[in-house]
């Protein structure tokens, strides 16, 4: 069975940044793209960006770009998303998703950023 | 980047009936069109990609087309199920990009 599970979330700071990881299971890791996805309160979805599968290829939405970065470790099944000067507008559910064929056919639960003083 | 104006916002059906949720793309996507699914405080689920193929264990009730740059999502017999928030994505140019979404209710 496919499993997505992200961890990391919770409140921080204003202009603070903000680890998030995603562990796989039940697929070979290795062989997908991984992407994630965020959600804010009561909103749509938002593509944030991508990573290929041996991390030579990293796609973000032009918006964000300066301020996260996506990696992954492969030998832990792990993928992250890292965030930098957060603000309000980063409130969010995050989620990750495994990228299939250009779609993404799995979500994790999503983990919730509440970027507050 | 590729705008995707997704309509109605919202809508409310009833039971048994056809319901119609519309993607019109900015410029031609092809057939890179997936429709998603999400249920309230759930992931969003795939439902059709390639704008018109079903995904695994999808209820054949749903169906994709596609004319122009126009494309729908059709629900041939509104089921209790089915009541939730439904996506566009377009997969032909990064970054990809949603519409915003039609949230589907009972009448």
């Amino acid at each position: 069975e496919v499993k997505l599970v992200e961890s990391g979330g919770g409140l921080v700071q204003p202009g603070r940044s903000l680890k998030l990881s995603c562990a796989a299971s039940g697929f070979n890791f290795n062989d997908y793209w991984m992407g994630w996805v965020r959600q804010a309160p009561g909103k749509g979805l938002e593509w944030i960006g991508e990573i290929n599968k041996d991390s030579s290829t990293i796609n973000y939405t032009p918006s964000l770009k300066d301020k996260f970065t996506i990696s992954r470790d492969n030998a832990q099944n792990t993928l992250y998303l890292q965030m930098s000067k957060l603000g309000s507008e980063d409130t969010a559910i995050y989620y990750c998703a495994r990228d299939w064929e250009l779609y993404f056919d799995y979500w994790g639960q999503g983990v919730m950023v509440t970027v507050s003083s | 980047d590729i705008q995707m104006t997704q309509s109605p916002a919202s809508l409310s059906a009833s039971l048994e009936e056809i319901v119609t949720i519309t993607c019109q793309a900015s410029q031609d996507i092809g057939n890179w069109l997936a429709w998603y699914q999400q249920k309230p405080g759930k992931s969003p689920q795939l439902l059709i990609y390639d704008a018109t193929s079903l995904a695994d264990g999808v209820p054949s009730r749903f169906s994709g087309s596609r004319s122009g740059t126009q494309y729908s999502l059709k629900i041939s017999r509104l089921q209790v199920e089915d009541i939730g928030s439904y996506y566009c994505q377009q997969a032909h140019s990064n970054p990809w990009t949603f519409g915003g979404g039609t949230k589907l209710e009972l009448k």
